[in-house]
């Protein structure tokens, strides 16, 4: 345990529905990442907040997905309209302003989207 | 943007050693990590190198040469629960973003 927490730790959805997912990363951390991961791939980068501000946002990210720190601590990914092409591992990564700290996964939130 | 290198899958006997190697193309370059992931779980820290070298913990040690943006991580006496993926990630100017890698899957057979 790394001491990053998600939740869901599964989500089976129909397509179309919208799903949201909660990442608690470790408290004295102000850097926080979202990474979305397909079978036999890397993680893949989606987006970094350090405190609330949302400092950098993937291509890859379309306009069906958001995310939000409100408050510097716990952050929310969000995916309206689910497709097929959605159904992966969503990882969330937290660590704190260090040049040398290693970033600490949570267990993530496995999604599928039937 | 980053290019990040690495096999796809290696076989190595228990009690061995094994290099696996990474080689990176990047904009920025701000220090390289290695992850172990077994499947089903998360991402967990192995090693991190800033610096051109050598850096050893325990059985796992792990090397960086900027100049060629090249990385290896050396896993010594090999045991089965080393049996997993491999996952090389390098970070950023700014320390922000991380690019991993599409993993290394190593199968330790007795």
């Amino acid at each position: 345990d790394t001491g990053v927490s998600q939740d869901p730790r599964h989500k089976i959805t129909k397509r179309g529905q919208n799903v949201t997912f909660r990442c608690d990363p470790i408290s004295e951390h102000n850097r926080l990442y979202w990474y979305r991961q397909t079978l036999g791939q890397g993680p893949e980068f989606l987006t970094y907040f350090q405190n609330e501000a949302q400092l950098e946002k993937s291509r890859l990210l379309s306009d069906r997905f958001s995310a939000e720190r409100p408050k510097g601590s716990f952050s929310t990914l969000e995916i309206q309209r689910t497709e097929q092409g959605d159904s992966a591992m969503y990882l969330c990564a937290s660590r704190s302003g260090t040049e040398a700290d290693t970033q600490y996964f949570g267990p993530g939130t496995r999604l599928t989207v039937l | 943007g980053q290019n990040i290198d690495q096999p796809t899958e290696m076989t190595a006997t228990e009690g061995a050693i094994v290099q696996i190697n990474c080689t990176y193309q990047t904009s920025g370059f701000n220090g390289l990590f290695w992850y172990q992931q077994h499947a089903g779980e998360a991402p967990t820290f192995l090693s991190y190198n800033v610096l051109d070298g050598l850096e050893e913990k325990g059985r796992f040690s792990s090397f960086l040469s900027r100049s060629k943006g090249y990385s290896y991580l050396l896993l010594k006496e090999l045991q089965m629960k080393d049996s997993a993926s491999y996952l090389c990630a390098v970070r950023d100017r700014g320390y922000q973003k991380v690019t991993f890698g599409t993993g290394t899957k190593l199968q330790v057979i007795p």
